[in-house]
């Protein structure tokens, strides 16, 4: 199993729900991440976590919550977000804190 | 800080001719790696090719190579016999394994490439 794994493809929320994207793998990486990319834009990191501990906060603002339950998963809490948030939010892994990353097919987020 | 330029925001090939993508990097490591990613518009980042800094010898990947040059800090790919599934955009990316907050990938701003049947 070499796949990265994101649910849901697709999510449309109001500024005041809270929702959840969810990563899975299941290739014993130990670094996971979250990126976040705009349409024609290349992927700007937001949060790195390394044997389900955070390692790297790009200065996400706080409406963005991530969560590593374990080695496996990755979460990423939405609460009160903006307009501007919308945009395709991918998850990746690679082996322990390294630069190669396997990326999921990303959750497409509007914002409304 | 590192950097990464393509500039190129767009290019064209018929099917079955070459194309080569340009990509600079700036950086003062003398240990990294360089990457060349597709993104087709099923959205997954897929790795296409990887070049060790520490390595003389291009990568090659079935139709796709690089021309890696060190001092120039330039890091072109090649796509030879190109097909309408190559058709995506490319990003360039910059990494350094050294640990601490550097372990991150730095992206190029991307070239998408169409395919002429």
């Amino acid at each position: 199993d070499t796949e990265v794994t994101q649910t849901p493809k697709h999510l449309v929320m109001g500024m005041t729900n809270k929702k959840s994207l969810k990563c899975e793998q299941h290739m014993g990486h130990r670094a996971m991440y979250w990126y976040k990319q705009k349409a024609k834009k290349p992927p700007e990191l937001m949060f790195v976590y390394s044997y389900e501990k955070l390692s790297i906060n790009e200065s996400v603002p706080s409406r963005f919550s991530p969560e590593c339950p374990n080695s496996s998963l990755l979460n990423l809490h939405l609460h009160a977000l903006q307009p501007e948030d919308s945009a395709l939010y991918l998850c990746a892994s690679s082996q322990e804190v390294k630069v190669r990353n396997t990326f999921g097919s990303g959750t497409r987020l509007t914002v409304v | 800080a590192q950097t990464v330029t393509q500039s190129q925001p767009e290019m064209s090939v018929q099917e079955a001719e070459t194309v080569t993508l340009s990509c600079t990097y700036d950086t003062s490591e003398s240990d990294y790696y360089l990457f060349w990613y597709k993104q087709p518009p099923s959205r997954q980042m897929i790795l296409v090719i990887r070049q060790e800094a520490y390595k003389q010898q291009n990568a090659t990947e079935n139709r796709f190579s690089v021309n890696f040059q060190k001092a120039a800090k330039s890091f072109s790919l090649k796509i030879s016999d190109s097909q309408l599934g190559d058709a995506a955009m490319y990003f360039c990316a910059y990494g350094n394994p050294n640990g601490g907050a550097t372990n991150k990938l730095i992206f190029g701003t991307g070239t998408l490439l169409a395919v002429q049947p």
